[in-house]
């Protein structure tokens, strides 16, 4: 079955630690995309990619990083420059630039630092 | 720019229809979907209307789009407690990022 596989489902990590969380998609999607959610916020955009070896700072991209050597995987590093990091973390990925282009979700990591 | 809002919560009775609206602010040629989010998972796709259709429907599902006034609902008949979740309203625009502009989601509680 094809779908985005985030890994782990819960992490945990000391205040001042960097942390890197994990996506891979087998549905030959060229977009992917890292969303943050917040109780009450919805979903805020970090990062995405359109294309390999490319990608584009989102909302709210200080104190995170990305990197897409493959088209299957796009992890995301939470850095200790990030203030607030304690959140549930989405990832997607869609066909790409073409109007009808639902993103298909992850089922999500939640990190929490101490 | 892109905006989409949406109400916080609703609260039903099993058996009920449920009514969750959203509205947006671009009138370029739109794609409009629903996702579900159930707790502790990612969001799925239930549903998704193009912006010269006016209904869709969907087993139990049906969207309502009024272009005029830039609303869009989701109807859920005969709402069941497993129908309990978060309900996003997202849109994609033509001549815009491709990118899904979401609202904040709506919390369907679902009382016995």
């Amino acid at each position: 079955d094809g779908g985005i596989t985030q890994s782990p489902k819960y992490l945990f990590r000391k205040e001042g630690q960097n942390v890197t969380l994990s996506c891979e998609q087998n549905l030959n999607h060229d977009a992917m995309y890292w969303y943050r959610q917040d109780p009450g916020q919805g979903l805020r955009l970090i990062y995405y990619s359109q294309i390999v070896n490319d990608f584009q700072k989102g909302d709210i991209a200080e104190g995170y990083s990305v990197s897409r050597e493959k088209k299957e995987s796009f992890p995301l590093t939470v850095t200790s420059a990030q203030k607030n990091p304690t959140a549930f973390y989405l990832c997607a990925s869609s066909i790409g630039d073409i109007l009808n282009s639902p993103l298909h979700f992850g089922n999500g990591t939640r990190l929490t630092v101490t | 720019g892109e905006d989409v809002e949406q109400s916080l919560f609703l609260s039903v009775r099993e058996g009920d229809s449920s009514v969750i609206n959203c509205t947006y602010t671009d009138s370029s040629s739109t794609y409009l979907y629903w996702y579900k989010q159930e707790p502790g998972a990612g969001l799925q796709l239930l549903t998704y209307i193009f912006s010269n259709m006016d209904m869709k429907q969907d087993q139990r599902l049906t969207v309502l789009l009024n272009k005029k006034d830039k609303h869009l609902s989701l109807r859920i008949a005969d709402t069941q407690t497993g129908d309990s979740a978060i309900y996003f309203c997202a849109e994609s625009t033509a001549g815009g990022s491709y990118i899904p502009t979401f609202g904040r989601g709506t919390s369907l509680i679902v009382h016995p």
